[in-house]
């Protein structure tokens, strides 16, 4: 079975602190991503890798940014955090190529998810 | 942009009937479309997966369905149980790198004795 697996359940963090938010997971997939979800709001995309060291903004990247260094592990940063990032923050990952539409290509698979709080 | 929309919100159905949700999507050039179950507080488990070639998909009790051209999915429950319980989200993975998903807003399942 597909593992992935994030650093925390739960995080309290106060304002302006540096957060880490680590993701690993254990299938080689070459895909990793960092979601948000609020309320009302839904899923949204932060950013996205498709190789070590490749990254891509998502739908709403603005305050955080990410590392690659290894193909198992994705971390996202939030540089100086806000009271507006108080989320539930979930990685995902995937094995697949751009243009491949067949089998398991590109089928994602969620971690358990953090709940942060930024006060 | 992609805009997926899924009816109803809220659905409350008793043990043992059989139900659909829908999921349905403003563009039909995707590459897949992604189910999943989420329960309270939880991450996402996904349940099925239709690449853009296929019709349906099946898993114990579930199967799911795509019509591309009418930008429409559903999502078949057989004999719903009370463990079914939980929020239902669609995703639609569109072409390009990582076939990013754009999700809809889920249905909140609850199956009652």
């Amino acid at each position: 079975d597909v593992k992935v697996t994030q650093s925390s359940r739960y995080l309290v963090k106060r304002t302006g602190e540096k957060v880490f938010l680590e993701c690993v997971q254990d299938m080689d997939h070459e895909n990793m991503f960092w979601y948000r979800q609020d309320p009302g709001l839904g899923l949204r995309l932060i950013y996205f890798s498709y190789d070590v060291k490749m990254k891509e903004k998502g739908d709403i990247p603005e305050g955080y940014s990410v590392s690659r260094e290894k193909k198992e592990r994705f971390s996202l940063i939030l540089e100086s955090a806000s009271t507006n990032q108080t989320s539930m923050y979930l990685c995902a990952s995937s094995y697949g190529l751009a243009g491949i539409s067949v089998g398991s290509y590109n089928e994602q698979f969620f971690g358990p998810g953090t709940r942060l709080t930024v006060l | 942009k992609q805009e997926v929309t899924q009816i109803p919100a809220a659905l409350s159905v008793p043990e043992g009937e059989n139900l659909v949700l829908n999921c349905s999507f403003t563009d039909s050039a995707i590459y897949n479309l992604q189910w999943f179950r989420q329960d309270p507080g939880k991450g996402l488990t996904s349940l099925l997966l239709i690449q853009s070639s296929q019709r349906e998909q099946t898993s114990g009790r579930l199967n799911a369905s795509l019509d591309k051209s009418s930008g429409r999915s559903t999502l078949y429950i057989a004999a719903s149980q009370p463990g079914d319980s939980a929020t239902y989200l669609c995703a639609v993975g569109g072409r390009g790198t990582a076939s990013k998903l754009t999700f809809g807003t889920g249905t909140r399942l609850q199956v009652t004795l």
